[in-house]
Parts: structure tokens; sequence; C-alpha cells
């Protein structure tokens, strides 16, 4: 059974970087058509997708997100990455990852429990 | 301010059937995008409990239940339990934003 996991610093200060990961265990991250997720839920929010890199590397990130952020994989550690630049409070939410199998359209299972980021001085 | 709109909360007594709306638009579930449901209790990893508009996991008791019309959907969860307490997600593809939407949540509360 796949499992996820996020891992990063609980507290990032504004106009520096995030760094999220997220570990799979239970299963190759590189298993043809597999999509790997963050998505993110702000304080008292609903559920906001970032964006997602494909098990061969592709990416596809939100438009409506006011900075471009890198998601990475990398498969000798069977781990992806988030990083966002320049962060403000606007960023403080809690992080979450998940797998989409298929097609960029289906649904998220499974999730990660996810991990509280908050950006204060 | 979400793309998919839910109702912010929704209660009923033990034994009794709510239901979940979630309206969209015809840049996503009128599109005939699929729409899926999480249940999710702070502090854990959402659950999935319907995809592909009417479908349950394994594991997922057939109390609950989804459906989708138009531009819009919903889930059913028939004799509630105290322990279907939790928020709810819906979730489509939207073609305007080219990526997965989510609604707002909708708060399930066992009175």
């Amino acid at each position: 059974q796949v499992q996820l996991q996020e891992s990063g610093p609980g507290l990032v200060k504004p106009s520096q970087s995030l760094s999220l990961t997220c570990t799979v265990s239970g299963g190759s991250i590189s298993t043809f058509g597999y999509y790997w997720s963050w998505i993110r839920q702000h304080p008292g929010k609903g559920l906001e997708w970032i964006g997602y890199v494909y098990y061969g590397g592709s990416t596809s990130f939100n438009p409506s997100l006011k900075s471009l952020p890198t998601i990475s994989i990398d498969t000798s550690k069977n781990q992806f990455s988030l990083k966002l630049t320049s962060v403000t409070a606007a960023d403080t939410a809690v992080y979450f990852c998940a797998r989409q199998y298929g097609d960029f359209r289906n649904w998220f299972d499974p999730w990660g429990q996810g991990i509280l980021v908050t950006v204060s001085s | 301010q979400s793309v998919l709109t839910q109702p912010p909360s929704v209660s009923g007594a033990p034994g009794q059937r709510v239901t979940i709306s979630c309206t969209g638009s015809t840049s996503n579930i009128g599109a005939g995008y699929d729409v899926h449901w999480y249940q999710h209790l702070p502090g854990t990893a959402p659950k999935l409990v319907i995809y592909g508009n009417n479908n349950r996991p394994s594991g997922v008791p057939d109390r609950f239940s989804g459906s989708k019309s138009g531009t819009s959907a919903s889930l059913a969860i028939t004799g509630l339990q105290a322990e279907d307490e939790a928020d709810y997600y819906c979730q489509s593809y939207d073609s305007s934003l080219s990526g997965s939407v989510f609604g707002i949540g909708t708060k399930v509360t066992v009175l």
C-alpha cells in the first residue's frame, strides 16, 4: 500500500524560499502513469491544487498562483519536492502531497497527512 | 473563492440522510469532467470516498453515494453515523484553468 509523507520546515521567513519533500513508500515513484501533486489548504479555507510532476519529469502548475513553483522528482530517493520562492504570509498553509493515476484529471489517492508551514518573521 | 461551490455546512441526526451539493460551470463539471469526493479530518490525510462521479473505493461503506447532472454533483450519506462527522470536498478538472479544482468544503455535523 502506497503511503506519502511530507517533510520540511514548519516556519519560513518572508521573502525566503519554502522547500518541501514528499517521500513515497510502498511503491515506486517512477512507475508509468503516475502524477505526483502538491495541494495546499490556507487556514480556514478550501483546497488549492499547486501543480504536479509526472513520473517522467514533466510538470504543470496552477496558473492562478502568483509565483511559479518548482516541482521536481528524485527517483533515486523515491521523493518529489516543492519549492516556492519569495514567500509571503499568503503562503501560510497546510501543504499536502498526493498521487493521481492514469490522467491528470483523475482523483487524488493517496494523500499525505499534510504539513503546516507558517510564513512569519 | 473556490471554483466549485459547496454549502459551508450540513447536519443530520444519526441514521438520517444528508446531501452535499457541488456546483461548477461549463468549464469543469458541465464540460463532462468527472467529480471526486474526499472526507477530511483536520490533522489527517484526506480520504477518497467517491471517484468518477459515483464509484466507491474499496473499503468505503455503501452509505456513501455520488451523482452528477449538468453543472452540478452531489454526495449523499445515508444512515448517518457519528464517524461521518468531517469536512467533505468535491474536486474536478477545469479546462479554463488547465488544472484540478476543489470546492471550499462542507462540514458535516452529526447531531
